[in-house]
């Protein structure tokens, strides 16, 4: 079945650097969608991207809709305590009517003041 | 303000006991979804439901049950026949399948069985 591959599974910096991180399938998406979960609550909708190549940001989140349709790339600039979460990338699975999403294991983000 | 609510945050049952989750959107969205999270994984969908008095099984649907008799409320029925029901469970909504696949989800209620 369809699988979202996230990586790095967690990583730990210092208030502001720079974090990049991905998420890969088999599959092709037409959607991508971000989120961001802090500690005991529910995922928080960042970007959503619908078109191959498309790169959109939100402040200082940037994310791209990779051109071969199988991957997706999130960054966030200048990194700051708040950012510190769970970012899980999603995309439509099963029929397209359903609304159904897949979703990522996630990236745990540790930032260090 | 519009948005998704779920009550209650915390919920302690005795193992055998059926517990309902409440979840409720004033988004005036059709779509609405039920998903559980364990420790350090993904979401992983339950239950989800399209449109008033419809609702489908998602990929771990066993012992657990829902209802949709209004737009804006999806209720979720944990049974004792759930074998591990200890979990965080996310309810979310969305306009109109395939015209927008985003989700935005409540708190979440964080249901621990003993």
């Amino acid at each position: 079945g369809q699988q979202l591959n996230q990586s790095p599974q967690s990583m730990f910096i210092q208030e502001g650097e720079d974090v990049s991180m991905n998420c890969t399938s088999s599959s092709i998406f037409n959607t991508w969608l971000w989120y961001k979960q802090d500690p005991g609550e529910g995922p928080v909708l960042l970007i959503a991207l619908y078109k191959a190549g498309e790169l959109t940001s939100n402040g200082r989140l940037t994310a791209q809709f990779g051109i071969t349709r199988k991957d997706s790339f999130l960054n966030i600039s200048a990194s700051i305590p708040s950012d510190v979460g769970i970012y899980f990338c999603a995309g439509p699975t099963g029929s397209s009517n359903t609304g159904k999403l897949i979703f990522g294991q996630g990236t745990t983000l540790q930032v260090k003041p | 303000d519009g948005g998704i609510t779920q009550s209650p945050k915390y919920l302690f049952r005795k193992e055998g006991q059926n517990v309902t989750l409440s979840c409720e959107q004033n988004l005036n969205h059709d779509a609405m979804y039920w998903y559980r999270q364990d420790p350090g994984q993904g979401l992983r969908l339950i239950y989800y439901s399209q449109i008033v008095n419809d609702f489908q099984k998602g990929d771990i649907a066993e012992g657990y049950s829902v209802s949709r008799e209004k737009k804006e409320s999806f209720p979720l029925t944990v049974t004792s026949a759930q074998k591990n029901p200890t979990a965080f469970y996310l309810c979310a909504s969305s306009p109109t399948p395939p015209d927008s696949y985003e989700q935005y989800f409540g708190p979440g209620t964080r249901l621990t069985v003993t």
